[in-house]
């Protein structure tokens, strides 16, 4: 167990639905980092949070939104799903804003879209 | 600018053997180089990282080499066995600040008994 608890494990929904993702970090990390990793893309960072403000962003789609809460547990959200979002999708925490704190993730949320 | 390119997709060894993976980047402000291992069903766990004021790092049986002029590195599996079967991840960023991990595409390693 890495500590970040990412859920739910997997997800099955239909184009044009809208769901929420949910990680807790590990216990004192202030960052959250989303990534989607997809077969022919590799891990592609969506987004960066720390200690529930917004820091930095990828090529993260206007469908997609997310936020950390007071309590750093953050939510990645994802609407009009089409066929072409279905991926894992990682959350990530380390205990300061720079990668050099070393990345932990969590194991992932599966989400396919039928 | 931003992107950091890996090499083989997939590698088969045979045990004991060594396992070579290399990386590229383009960006000279980059300045720490981490590598991941993921195993199938978990996310990528840090394996070992570098900085670009050295050119190898050693820890057990992995090592990464570190060339600043070629813009490369690499990691290096010694005595390679049947566990390190997993996918491996070269990731660059400069290292402070709200900086993010930039991927490799991954290396999905096999090693065979």
């Amino acid at each position: 167990d890495s500590g970040v608890t990412q859920t739910p494990k997997h997800l099955i929904t239909a184009t044009g639905q809208r769901v929420t993702l949910r990680c807790s970090p590990r216990s004192g990390d202030l960052s959250v980092y989303w990534y989607q990793q997809s077969l022919d893309q590799g891990l592609q960072f969506l987004i960066q949070y720390y200690n529930g403000e917004e820091r930095a962003k990828g090529n993260i789609l206007e469908r997609f939104s997310a936020q950390q809460f007071p309590d750093l547990h953050s939510e990645l959200n994802l609407s009009s799903l089409e066929l072409g979002d279905s991926a894992l999708y990682f959350c990530a925490s380390s205990p300061r804003a720079g990668p050099n704190y070393g990345y932990t993730f969590g194991s992932g949320t599966r989400l396919t879209v039928v | 600018q931003q992107q950091v390119k890996q090499s083989p997709q997939s590698l088969i060894v045979q045990k004991g053997g060594i396992s070579i993976i290399n990386c590229a980047y383009e960006n000279t402000a980059f300045d720490y180089f981490p590598w991941y291992q993921q195993f199938p069903g978990k996310g990528p766990a840090l394996l070992i990282a570098i900085r670009p004021d050295v050119s190898e790092k050693k820890e057990g049986r992995f090592t990464i080499s570190f060339n600043k002029s070629a813009k490369q590195f690499s990691l290096h599996i010694m005595d390679s066995q049947p566990g390190d079967s997993a996918t491996y991840f070269c990731a660059a960023s400069r290292g402070g600040g709200y900086n993010k991990l930039i991927f490799g595409a991954g290396t999905r390693l096999a090693v065979h008994p």
